[in-house]
């Protein structure tokens, strides 16, 4: 079974400052990662993915992310901060075979004026 | 325009009533899955299915039940035997198959409030 964690359940940075939210999995098959944003009372909405090709994948929005196996982590980066990116961050994680997907707790990202 | 759909966007309930939550895509997608979003806890799979007639329990599945009779509909009743129902509710779609990966595509959800 596959599972993700996300590290800190509310991230605080200036606007114009680097974002970084951060994503560990767990998986038994190799995964495929996924970084989505959900914005008030809506659904979620995709950013990026990654399916195993290139190990920085870009993204929607200037967002970007890393695969590192060796460190199970799939961190969410972007290097400047703008007001509309304040929003609710969900990694997940599932395997090759579509069995199920699993997504982390979410990081709500504040952006200070 | 394909798209995943769900309604109502909110739903009261009285205690003892079973609701049914309705989720349709035109997508053409295999699995379709439904998720609870309560504050702080992320999103909580409940149901998901790969085919048609065919369906599995997620981790929070006790006192919901699911159908899936047709490959674009897949509804979600909440009975009265879930005793905390108050949520957000996500109803998601993608493809599905070995080898054969689309990212999830997620309706706009429903917010059930028990009354």
């Amino acid at each position: 079974a596959q599972s993700v964690t996300q590290l800190g359940s509310h991230v605080s940075v200036s606007e114009g400052a680097l974002v970084l939210l951060r994503c560990n999995y767990s998986s038994s098959v190799p995964p495929y990662l996924f970084w989505y944003v959900q914005y008030p009372n809506q659904g979620l909405q995709l950013l990026l993915k990654y399916t195993s090709a290139a190990t920085l994948v870009k993204g929607i929005n200037g967002f970007e992310a890393e695969f590192k196996k060796s460190e199970t982590s799939f961190h969410l980066t972007k290097p400047s901060a703008h007001m509309s990116d304040a929003a609710e961050y969900f990694c997940a994680v599932s395997g090759y075979n579509n069995n199920d997907m699993r997504f982390g707790a979410g990081t709500r990202l504040t952006v200070k004026p | 325009d394909g798209g995943i759909t769900q309604s109502p966007k909110y739903l009261f309930r009285k205690e003892g009533q079973n609701v049914t939550l309705s989720c349709e895509q035109n997508l053409n997608h295999d699995a379709m899955y439904w998720y609870r979003q309560d504050p702080g806890q992320g999103l909580r799979l409940i149901y998901y299915s790969q085919i048609v007639n065919d369906f599995q329990k997620g981790d929070i599945a006790e006192g919901y039940s699911v159908s899936r009779e047709k490959k674009e509909s897949f509804p979600l009743t909440v009975t009265s035997a879930q005793k905390n129902p108050t949520a957000f509710y996500l109803c998601a779609s993608h493809l599905a198959g070995e080898g054969h990966w689309t990212e999830a595509f997620f309706g706009q959800g429903t917010r059930l409030t028990v009354v």
